[in-house]
Formats: structure tokens, sequence, C-alpha cells
């Protein structure tokens, strides 16, 4: 089975970092990755972590421990249309799911003034 | 230019028609994929295509059935619509897993289905 913590609300202030967080325990592993929705329209892809350690990305990194089930997003000079919803998701090592994402609920980031 | 595109955006149609959303892919993948966004806003699996294997998550309604004329399309038909099937419907590709890369998926912009 799959399940994929996130925090469900953050808030955090324009310019500022901020870091959210994703726990898993899945039955199996292929990839971590972070996707980007804002309302009303599709997710996409912000990042990718199958090691272990920090991915680096203009202002966005992802972190994945995969010994602790662990990764976070972290968010640099945080402007205004970063306000969205965060997708935490751990792709199946099995082919029989079809390398299916399993995504967490999402994490609704409001960036204030 | 559109990578994923699908059709319609918007569907209101009355329970227990039948009715289906098109979904078609110019990024030259091999794999398609459907999931459904419910109102608390979780995205999930329903289908995914390869190759002419289909995988079917196992708590989708046999209602539910993907249609693939060619590697480029995946249309998702559905019968007899029930108030519950009211949701967002995404379509998403992605190149073949175990190739090298991520292999992210690509999504469509979304079917919002609205049930009466």
């Amino acid at each position: 089975g799959q399940n994929i913590d996130q925090p469900t609300e953050m808030t955090a202030t324009e310019g500022a970092i901020v870091q959210i967080n994703c726990t898993y325990q899945t039955s199996g592993f292929n990839g971590l990755f972070w996707y980007q929705q804002h309302a009303g329209e599709a997710p996409t892809f912000l990042s990718y972590n199958v090691l272990d350690g920090l991915e680096e990305k203009g202002r966005f990194s992802s972190f994945l421990s995969r010994s602790k089930g662990y990764s976070y997003l972290l968010l640099k000079e945080l402007q205004m249309k970063d306000s969205a919803s965060y997708l935490c998701a751990v792709r199946d090592d099995n082919s029989n799911s079809g390398y299916a994402l399993n995504f967490g609920k999402g994490t609704s980031l409001l960036v204030t003034p | 230019d559109t990578a994923v595109s699908q059709t319609p955006k918007y569907l209101v149609t009355q329970m227990g028609n039948d009715k289906s959303i098109k979904c078609e892919q110019n990024l030259g993948h091999d794999t398609m994929y459907w999931y459904k966004q419910d109102s608390k806003k979780f995205l999930k699996i329903m289908f995914s295509y390869n190759n002419k294997e289909l995988i079917i998550n196992e708590t989708v309604p046999n209602r539910f059935s993907p249609k693939s004329p060619d590697k480029a399309h995946l249309n998702l038909h559905i019968n007899s619509l029930e108030l519950g099937d009211s949701a967002v419907y995404f379509c998403a590709s992605s190149r073949t897993i175990g190739t090298s890369g991520s292999n992210e998926q690509f999504f469509g912009p979304g079917t919002r289905l609205t049930v009466l």
C-alpha cells in the first residue's frame, strides 16, 4: 500500500524561504516527484529525486532520504506567483501498477505580501 | 504546441448518461494515464496504458473504460454516470519507465465533469 503525508496548508511571506515536508511509506519506490498545481490548472513537474541528497533547480530544491522515507521541497525567494498547491508523489517500482504516481493530498501554500 | 490536450474542458451531464473524454499527446510518449482529482484535490490514478497493456486501479468501477486508438490517444469512456463521478479528470503521458532519466509525467489541462 501507499501512505504519503504532507501538511495541508502553509503560509509564508514574499521573499522568504519555505520548506514543505513529505513522508512516505510505500511498498515500492522508483523515484519521488514534486509537482506544482495552481487553482484550476494542471499539475506541472518541479523536481525528481531517486537517490539520497539534494537536487537544486533555480529557486526550488528537493531533498530525499530513502532510509527515512522523507523528502522536502525548499522554495527560496518566495514570489506571490508561488501560491499554489504542491504535490508530493512516489512512483511505484512495480510494472504491474503501470509505474503510476501515488500522490499525497497536497500542501496549499499561500504567499503573503 | 500543446503537449497533452483534453476535450472537453467542461462537461455537465445528467445521471445515467454515457460520456467520453478525449486525450491526445504530441510528445511521442508511449505511456498514458488517467487520474481523477476529487473535490478535496486528491489526485488518484485510474489507469495506465503502455504498448497496448492496460493497468487498471482495482478501485475504479467497470463503468469506466479507457480506449486507445493509437499511441498518441487515450480516451476515457464512462457509462451510467453517477453523482459521485463529479470530479476533474486529468490525462497524462510519459516515456517508458525504465529508460534513463526521470520520465516525469506531463499532464493535460483537465476536464471538469459535473453530474447532475
